[in-house]
C-alpha cells in the first residue's frame, strides 16, 4: 500500500509570515509528485509536476522543491496573504500506474490578517 | 475558457436508485481521471479511462460500479442500486496525457443517498 504523509495536518499563520509544509512518499518507482492548491467550494487548482531529484519550482510567491532518493517534498509560501488559506495536496505518481495519482491528506493552511 | 465540466453539480438518489455522473473534459485532453472523498476523508482514485479504454480501474469497488469514456461524449461514472455509503464528492479530471502534465479538475459532484 502507497502512502503520501502530510504534515502539518494544519496551520494558523500570520500575515506576511513565511511558512512550508511537508509532503513525504514512497522513494521506490517515483515518476512524478504533484501539488495542489484546494480553497473551499472550488475545484483543486494544480500548482507543480515535480519529476527530477533536486527539482525546485516557483510560482509567484509559491516555491517547492523535491527529494526524490528520501521521498519528500517541501512546499514554501512566502510572505503569507489571506488568499492563501487554502488545503494544500501534494499527490505522489508511481512508475507503472502513470495516472493514478495517489493523494495525501493535505495540510490546512488559514492566514489571518 | 472551458475547464473540466461536471454535472450535475448536486445529485440526490434513494437507496436502490442508480447514479450517473457526467464529465466532459477540458478541450484537447483525451484521458479522464475519477476520484472520490468520502466524508472526512481525502482524494482517491477510482479510474483512469482513454477514449473507449479503460487505462487502470484498481481504485472501482468490485460491484456496482462501472465507467466509460465513449469516442463521442463526455464520461460517465455509473453507480447502480446506490447505497448510504455511496455518498460522497465526486471528482473528475482531465489531461492531454503527454507525460508529466498536471490533471485539471472539475468542480465535483456531490451524491447524497437518502
Amino acid at each position: 500500500i502507497l502512502n503520501v504523509e502530510q504534515s502539518p495536518q494544519s496551520l494558523h499563520v500570520q500575515e506576511g509570515d513565511s511558512t512550508n509544509f511537508t509532503c513525504s512518499f514512497p522513494s521506490s518507482n517515483f515518476y512524478a509528485l504533484h501539488w495542489y492548491r484546494w480553497e473551499t467550494a472550488k475545484s483543486p487548482e494544480a500548482l507543480f509536476v515535480m519529476t527530477l531529484n533536486g527539482d525546485e519550482k516557483k510560482k509567484g510567491r509559491i516555491s517547492a522543491t523535491l527529494n526524490t532518493k528520501e521521498g519528500y517534498s517541501y512546499l514554501y509560501i512566502k510572505g503569507s496573504q489571506p488568499e492563501d488559506s487554502a488545503t494544500y495536496l501534494c499527490a505522489f505518481e508511481s512508475e507503472g500506474n502513470t495516472g493514478k495519482l495517489i493523494f495525501g491528506q493535505g495540510t490546512t493552511l488559514q492566514v489571518k490578517p | 475558457n472551458a475547464g473540466v465540466m461536471q454535472n450535475p453539480r448536486h445529485l440526490v438518489r434513494r437507496r436502490g436508485q442508480e447514479a450517473r455522473l457526467r464529465c466532459s473534459p477540458m478541450k484537447g485532453h483525451s484521458h479522464v481521471y475519477w476520484y472520490r472523498q468520502l466524508p472526512e476523508e481525502g482524494l482517491k482514485f477510482m479510474v483512469y479511462l482513454q477514449k473507449e479504454n479503460i487505462i487502470d480501474e484498481s481504485g472501482m469497488p468490485k460491484e456496482r460500479f462501472s465507467a466509460e469514456f465513449p469516442k463521442e461524449g463526455p464520461s460517465i461514472l455509473r453507480i447502480q442500486q446506490v447505497v448510504r455509503g455511496d455518498s460522497a464528492a465526486y471528482f473528475c479530471a482531465s489531461s492531454p496525457g503527454t507525460a508529466f502534465q498536471p490533471q485539471h479538475f472539475g468542480d465535483g459532484t456531490r451524491l447524497s443517498i437518502l
